[in-house]
């Protein structure tokens, strides 16, 4: 079985300063690794995903998410945050075998202020 | 290209009913989600249906099924509401239940059980 482990449950910063959004995965099979964002009453977002190929993965709001196979991380990290990014962030992970369960940590509550 | 959709945006319901959720998943899309986002309890995956058939479901009694129609939109069913199905039911759909494809998400169905 899979799990995902987002150790910091809410995570306040200033506006323009860097933030990083920690992940580590469990899994005996390889994965797939995804981040979702949830703004307040709305559904799930894609951020950006893993699938193979390169480690470093960006999305086009200047997030980028770094696969580590060997510390299990998958930390998601932006250089300079916007009030705009105050979201739930969710880290999630699927199998690369069998159908498409997806995993999700507890998440992440990114609070910016100005 | 529309989105995922569901329905009602919010429901209220007294112990002991029954609640229908409706999705209508991205056109093209023949899989769909049933994922439980409920306070203290994160997300959790509920059921998959892909070309009319339930393929996987969660950790969840008999009381929560529900079916895909033809045209592949999908109803969430819960009998005999408990107060603790209060929570925001989110629909997900994707091209395939195969692993390595994105899901969407829709806004969601928030069920408040009273």
């Amino acid at each position: 079985a899979q799990s995902v482990t987002q150790l910091d449950s809410q995570v306040p910063v200033f506006e323009e300063a860097p933030v990083e959004l920690r992940c580590n995965y469990s899994s005996s099979v390889s994965v797939y690794l995804f981040w979702y964002v949830q703004y307040p009453n709305q559904g799930l977002q894609l951020l950006l995903k893993y699938l193979s190929g390169s480690t470093l993965v960006e999305s086009i709001n200047g997030f980028e998410a770094e696969f580590n196979k060997s510390q299990t991380s998958f930390h998601l990290r932006k250089p300079s945050v916007h009030i705009s990014d105050t979201a739930e962030y969710f880290c999630a992970v699927s199998t690369h075998t069998g159908f498409q369960k997806l995993v999700f940590g507890t998440g992440t509550r990114l609070l910016v202020s100005p | 290209e529309a989105g995922v959709t569901q329905s009602p945006t919010h429901l209220i319901k007294t112990r002991g009913q029954q609640a229908t959720l409706r999705c209508s998943p991205i056109s093209g899309h023949t899989s769909v989600y049933w994922y439980q986002q409920a306070l203290g309890l994160g997300l959790q995956f509920l059921l998959w249906y892909d070309e009319g058939e339930e393929r996987n479901r969660g950790n969840f009694p008999p009381r929560f099924s529900g079916r895909q129609f033809p045209n592949y939109s999908s109803e969430l069913n819960v009998n005999a509401l408990e107060l603790e199905d209060s929570a925001l039911y989110l629909c997900a759909s994707s091209y395939s239940g195969t692993s390595g494809y994105e899901q969407y998400f829709g806004p969601g169905t928030r069920l408040t059980v009273t």
